[in-house]
């Protein structure tokens, strides 16, 4: 049971660069999130999706896009990457239902230079 | 702005000795709140959670205490070891028609046990 994988685990981007983080759950979870860490910051909400086709915008939405077409897949898309988008993401996902656990990948960290 | 205030950013204990963490929300609608753990290169995961209708959830030697009218909670870790460093991460979900979807978190605390 391989549970939530991230792809890339690592990746160096130029400046305007675009690129598409692939987040895969095989717990048939309905809610999905992407977050960014950052020193200092914590994990800061994205994205997130409570179901195939839905998805809504977190605490720092700007500059990303995300698409859940499949359920147990959510794209994470930067279309014109930029330094201050230089972090870890991390994908998590969880059951329907109240008080439920997410369960985490484990993290793409992402360079913009 | 931040929802969930956590603190302290770091934290050295020695072993044997008792590892407290703070957090403090304003939003009265969070009604689930878990902690969770993160080792370096590693997701978070889950260590522990409580629901605001009580005030003590005790598992092993992970406490976490919770004071509705004040808004606050805290993770009591007895008897740290040294396996226990680690980055901890307070968080809060909010209740909606769809059920807790949004999970937010806090800034994170590194705790590091000294023997």
């Amino acid at each position: 049971n391989a549970g939530v994988t991230q792809t890339p685990k690592f990746r160096v981007l130029k400046t305007g660069q675009s690129m598409t983080l692939l987040c895969a759950q095989d717990m048939n979870h309905e809610y999905m999130y992407w977050y960014r860490q950052d020193p200092g910051m914590g994990l800061r909400l994205i994205h997130y999706s409570v179901g195939e086709g839905t998805t809504a915008k977190g605490e720092v939405p700007d500059g990303y896009n995300v698409s859940r077409l499949k359920k147990q897949n959510f794209l994470l898309g930067l279309e014109s990457a930029a330094p201050s988008q230089t972090s870890v993401y991390f994908c998590a996902s969880r059951p329907r239902g109240s008080n439920t656990e997410a369960f985490f990948g484990q993290g793409t960290r992402l360079t913009v230079v | 702005q931040q929802q969930v205030k956590q603190s302290p950013q770091s934290l050295i204990v020695q072993k044997g000795g008792i590892s407290i963490i703070n957090c403090a929300y304003e939003n009265t609608a969070f009604d689930y709140f878990p902690w969770y753990q993160q080792f370096p290169g590693k997701g978070p995961a889950l260590l522990i959670a409580i629901r605001p209708d009580v005030s003590e959830k005790k598992e092993g030697r992970f406490t976490i205490s919770f004071n509705k009218s004040a808004k606050q909670f805290s993770l009591h870790i007895m008897d740290s070891q040294p396996g226990d460093s680690a980055t901890y991460f307070c968080a809060a979900s909010i209740r909606t028609n769809f059920g807790n979807e949004k999970l937010t978190f806090g800034t994170g605390t590194r705790l590091t046990i000294i023997p």
